[in-house]
């Protein structure tokens, strides 16, 4: 089944220790996003590749960067993660930007900050 | 700017039980507006969608139609399953940021 695969699914990471997050797709879809989301609020925006294009949200901090190095695969980076970067990690992908295309979800990446 | 505001949950329904969640939005312009879904364990679904004043979306026996007139988008169900136990998330899509916007999300708890 075409879907989009999120690993880990758990990630323990040590206050400072920059941490990699994977996500694939099989979908060929154009977008692909990131979303934050911590417990109880809406998930939010990182930032999202259109293609090889790169939109980073103006709100999302400069300890989180992004790579896509194919149409497949994208990555979160997170240089220093703080505690207050523990968070469930949404990948999600879609065929074009516009309202109307779907946005298609991965399980997400639950991040714990020791 | 744009927003979404949801009903506070748990939402707590015996089964075959009438469900509504409710949904408002504040967007300038003319949103495109969705219900996704979060079953335990997995990622967010769409459940359905509407993208333009009047419209009803409909999936799975949920409906939602969208009020220009009360910036409104009301999720319902006739009779809930227990199966239908999930978060419940709205959201609206505004071409003025190309980007999703959601709500916070409203648990759904349905017991036998």
């Amino acid at each position: 089944d075409a879907m989009v695969i999120q690993n880990p699914r758990y990630q323990v990471t040590q206050f400072g220790k920059p941490v990699t997050l994977s996500c694939s797709q099989t979908l060929n879809h154009n977008v692909m996003y990131w979303y934050q989301q911590k417990s109880s609020q809406a998930p939010k925006l990182l930032f999202h590749y259109y293609d090889k294009d790169f939109n980073n949200e103006a709100d999302t901090p400069d300890n989180f960067q992004s790579r896509r190095p194919n149409t497949s695969f994208c990555f979160l980076d997170i240089r220093s993660p703080g505690l207050g970067d523990a968070a469930m990690y949404l990948c999600a992908t879609s065929r074009d930007i516009a309202g109307s295309y779907e946005q298609y979800f991965g399980p997400g990446t639950r991040l714990t900050v020791t | 700017g744009d927003s979404v505001t949801q009903m506070e949950g748990p939402v707590t329904l015996s089964e075959e039980a009438f469900l509504t969640i409710n949904c408002t939005y504040t967007a300038t312009g003319y949103p495109s507006l969705f219900w996704y879904v979060q079953y335990p364990g997995e990622g967010l679904q769409l459940l359905l969608k509407a993208t333009k004043a009047d419209d009803k979306g409909s999936n799975k026996g949920f409906e939602a139609t969208y009020r220009k007139e009360t910036t409104s988008f009301h999720l319902e169900k006739g009779s809930v399953q227990v199966s239908d136990s999930a978060v419940y998330f709205c959201a609206l899509f505004t071409y003025n940021t190309d980007k999703l916007i959601f709500g916070t999300g409203t648990r759904l708890q349905v017991f036998p």
